[in-house]
């Protein structure tokens, strides 16, 4: 069965800017889980979407949103891009809410210059 | 706020040794200990701890939990270059499960 599907794998954008990234889970999962990744602070929980809702969030700034669809596909967003949001993103996603036998997609590098 | 402390930050080893990685965590109404292997990107799971003192083993890896003394302990025996990784530790709770703290992480360079 497919696995975890985050698209696009680069991307460099500049400040200012804004991005949105894709993930698709596992065909059934509806738990998707947002997470941020950089050397210096480890990898970091942004948000989790299950079942179209927002189940739970990080601590991250407003500039970092995201959703999910009826088909269980997520989005991330982030507005007013930072040089300090470079940083690889990651989605998970799991049959049910928590990261019981979650998955991970390959990620999306983020560069922002 | 729940915090996950790994060690070492980085090992180094020969093929061969045995190595073992500490987690040690602080959270609000445990559910759950992960232990994660990233290679490249895309990190894998390798084991769910829920109990302790029960060992979960898959082949040269296993782990247990002591709830007591809040840690968990990687063991990888007999290592090969392919377990070169980072191998992160995560910790979820009852409520707001799906929100999980992980660790920084542990860089395991296995050489020839």
């Amino acid at each position: 069965k497919a696995g975890v599907t985050q698209t696009p794998r680069y991307l460099i954008k500049t400040r200012g800017q804004q991005v949105t990234l894709s993930c698709s889970p596992i065909s059934g999962h509806r738990s998707v889980s947002w997470y941020q990744q950089t050397p210096g602070q480890g990898l970091q929980f942004l948000f989790e979407y299950f079942s179209e809702t927002q189940r739970n969030k990080g601590n991250f700034p407003g500039r970092f949103s995201g959703r999910q669809f009826s088909n269980s596909r997520s989005e991330m967003n982030v507005s007013t891009l930072e040089l300090g949001d470079s940083a690889l993103y990651l989605c998970a996603s799991s049959l049910q809410t928590g990261m019981t036998e979650a998955f991970f997609g390959q990620g999306t590098r983020l560069t922002v210059v | 706020e729940d915090k996950v402390v790994q060690s070492p930050l980085s090992l180094v080893v020969h093929e061969g040794d045995t190595v073992t990685l500490n987690c040690s965590y602080e959270v609000t109404n445990f559910r759950s200990l992960l232990w994660y292997k990233q290679e490249k990107k895309a990190p894998t799971f390798l084991f769910m701890l829920t109990s302790s003192g029960i060992e979960k083993k898959s082949g040269r890896l296993s782990s247990i939990l002591d709830k007591k003394e809040l840690f968990s302990i990687l063991n990888i025996t007999a290592t090969q270059t392919g377990d070169s990784a980072i191998y992160l530790c995560a910790v979820e709770r009852n409520t707001n499960a799906g929100k999980s703290t992980f660790g920084d992480g542990t860089t395991l360079t296995v050489k020839p």
